[in-house]
């Protein structure tokens, strides 16, 4: 069926660097994809999204990069601090509505 | 985005026992959704509330285990029936369409549920 999955569960970075965190998504008519940040003790917090007609968005220190050809979606932070630690979702739907999310990829930041 | 609350917040229930959780938006919505978080794993959709008609429930989820009230636009409820321990998880409502982009679903803050 369809599945929206992760390379990494966990990804540890020191503060200051950069970050990528990496989806894989099945469905080819996905039209629509975001990604979540989910603290502890916390709902998912949007973050940003991207449509499949393009190929790259930015937001504040965040970039998505999406490749259709392969089916895989990227999230970017630049200048990782402490607190952007937390459990990171991706999620993709179809002519919206019902959302399927990725497993979630732990983010930790080394001081 | 959108303010939502729900309550209560967390519980702690007896296996066999019900309980419903309520979702509260500040603004009126056409979209609300209800998910499910086991613990450490991702988010699984339960069903989607709609206003004025049943919920449509995802492959796994039955109304009888899960029932779902929309009485208006800006509130909807959530009841785990007759719960075991495998009921234990967060369950977060979302509602979309609030933001700039179209699709865009926010989320609660979650109700933590432990079935002892």
């Amino acid at each position: 069926g369809e599945s929206v999955g992760l390379h990494l569960p966990t990804l540890s970075v020191q503060e200051g660097d950069n970050s990528i965190i990496n989806c894989a998504y099945s469905n080819s008519a996905s039209d629509y994809f975001i990604w979540y940040k989910q603290e502890s003790g916390k709902g998912p917090q949007f973050i940003i999204d991207i449509r499949s007609n393009m190929d790259k968005r930015q937001g504040q220190r965040v970039t998505v990069l999406l490749n259709k050809t392969v089916k895989h979606l990227s999230l970017q932070i630049a200048a990782t601090q402490p607190g952007d630690s937390a459990v990171y979702f991706c999620a993709e739907s179809s002519q919206g509505g019902k959302l399927i999310f990725g497993q979630g990829t732990e983010l930790s930041v080394k001081p | 985005s959108a303010v939502i609350s729900q309550k209560p917040s967390r519980d702690i229930c007896q296996r066999g026992t019900s309980l419903t959780i309520q979702c509260q938006v500040d603004s009126q919505v056409t979209m609300m959704f209800w998910y499910r978080q086991q613990p450490g794993q991702s988010l699984t959709l339960i069903a989607t509330a709609n206003q004025g008609s049943e919920a449509t429930y995802e492959s796994g989820f039955v109304i009888d285990k899960f029932p779902i009230s929309r009485p208006n636009l800006t509130f909807s409820t959530l009841t785990v029936s007759n719960m075991s321990p495998e009921d234990s998880s967060i369950y977060l409502c979302s509602v979309e369409g609030v933001g700039t982009s179209h699709y865009e679903q926010y989320f609660g803050p979650g109700t933590r549920l432990t079935v002892t």
